[in-house]
Parts: structure tokens; C-alpha cells; sequence
């Protein structure tokens, strides 16, 4: 059973950079057939896909984030992790990664499973 | 503003059939398939309906979902206490090229 594991900083600074990693457990980052992505929830409201990246290093981002966001891919550690740089206040949410299987691309897309979040909070 | 429309509130009595909406459009709902997510409090999300009807494994035959045209609904039958909790409905958007999820629809069991 694959088991998905938020870590990093829960607070970080006005216009610096949040970094986080997941951690894949009981399967293998490499596989040909998953994505591996970030999701976040603002406190008391609905969730926004961050982006997904491939076992290649391919990724998506989500527009209204793309200019912010990168994710990467560690294979060697079976981890994947997501910077976002210049943050705000807005950006104070949980975090969430969770698998979608590779066919996401191609409009059926589903996210399972997904880790336990971390809540990031942006403050001075 | 959310890509996916839901109803924010929903609620019934143990042992009724409730229904929750989800509206999109043709660049969403319309051309791609319709996943719900149950997110009971203070937990993660969880996969409870993928590409329109299908339940995973562990998810109790009492959910159920179906779409038609640029909408989609969940519905749950026989309702039990334990059903509380935030239900999200979720498409891949072409626009987007990306997945776009509604607002969220909080279930109360009376």
C-alpha cells in the first residue's frame, strides 16, 4: 500500500520561498504509471492543484501559480518535493501530495492516495 | 470563484437519500471524466467515486455518482452519522490543462 508523507518548514516569511518534500512509501516514484502531485486548502476553504510532475522530470503547473512553482523529482530517495517562491499571506494553506495515474493528462484524472498535509503558514 | 459549482450545504437524516449537485462546462465536466472526494474533519481527502461511477475498493456501495452533459451528482443512500463531512467534486479542465475541483459541499446528517 503506497503511503504519501508531507515534511518541511510550517512557517516561513513574506517573499521568501516554501519548500516542501513528499515522501513515497510501499511503491516506487519511478513508475511509468502515476503522476505525483501538489494540492493545497486554504483554512476553511476548497482545494487548488499546484502541479504534477512525471518520474522523468516532466511537469504541469497550474497557470495561476507557473510563475512561482517548481517541482522536482528525487528518485534516488523516492521523493518529490514543491518550491514556491515569493509568498504571501494567500499562500497560508494546507499542503497535499497525492498520486493521479498517467493517463491524468488525457481528462480522466483522480488523486489517490494522498498524504496528511501540512499546514504552511505565511507570516512575518 | 471555484471552476465547479457546488452546493455549499447539504444535510438529511439518517437512513436518507441525499444528492449533491456539481455544474461545470464544456471545457470540463462536458468532455472529461468526474471524481468526488469525501474530506472528513481535520483529515486529507479521500478518492470516494473516480471517472464518474466507479468506487474503490472500500468505499460502501451506498455512493454512487453519475454525470450528464456539463453536470455530474453524488449521491448517498442510506445516510449515516458517519457521512458528515466536505464532499468536492473534481474534472480535468482543457482550458486549464489541469484538474479543477468545486467549492465543496458540506454534508450534515441531522
Amino acid at each position: 500500500q503506497v503511503h504519501l508523507q508531507e515534511s518541511g518548514p510550517g512557517l516561513v516569511k513574506p517573499s521568501q520561498t516554501l519548500s516542501l518534500t513528499c515522501t513515497v512509501s510501499g511503491g516506487s516514484i519511478s513508475s511509468a504509471d502515476y503522476y505525483w502531485n501538489w494540492i493545497r486548502q486554504p483554512p476553511g476553504k476548497g482545494l487548488e492543484w499546484i502541479g504534477y510532475i512525471y518520474y522523468s522530470g516532466s511537469t504541469n503547473y497550474n497557470p495561476s501559480l507557473k510563475s512561482r512553482v517548481t517541482i522536482s523529482v528525487d528518485t534516488s530517495k523516492n521523493q518529490f518535493s514543491l518550491k514556491l517562491s515569493s509568498v504571501t499571506a494567500a499562500d497560508t494553506a494546507v499542503y497535499y501530495c497525492a498520486r493521479a495515474p498517467q493517463y491524468c493528462s488525457g481528462g480522466n484524472c483522480w488523486f489517490d492516495p494522498w498524504g496528511q498535509g501540512t499546514l504552511v503558514t505565511v507570516s512575518s | 470563484q471555484s471552476a465547479l459549482t457546488q452546493p455549499p450545504s447539504a444535510s438529511g437524516t439518517p437512513g436518507q437519500r441525499v444528492t449533491i449537485s456539481c455544474s461545470g462546462s464544456s471545457s470540463n465536466i462536458g468532455s472529461n471524466t468526474v471524481n468526488w472526494y469525501q474530506q472528513l474533519p481535520g483529515t486529507a481527502p479521500k478518492l470516494l467515486i473516480y471517472s464518474n461511477n466507479q468506487r474503490p475498493s472500500g468505499v460502501p456501495d451506498r455512493f454512487s455518482g453519475s454525470k450528464s452533459g456539463t453536470s455530474a451528482s453524488l449521491a448517498i443512500s442510506g445516510l449515516q452519522s458517519e457521512d458528515e463531512a466536505d464532499y468536492y467534486c473534481a474534472a480535468w479542465d482543457d482550458s486549464l490543462n489541469g484538474p479543477v475541483f468545486g467549492g465543496g459541499t458540506k454534508l450534515t446528517v441531522l
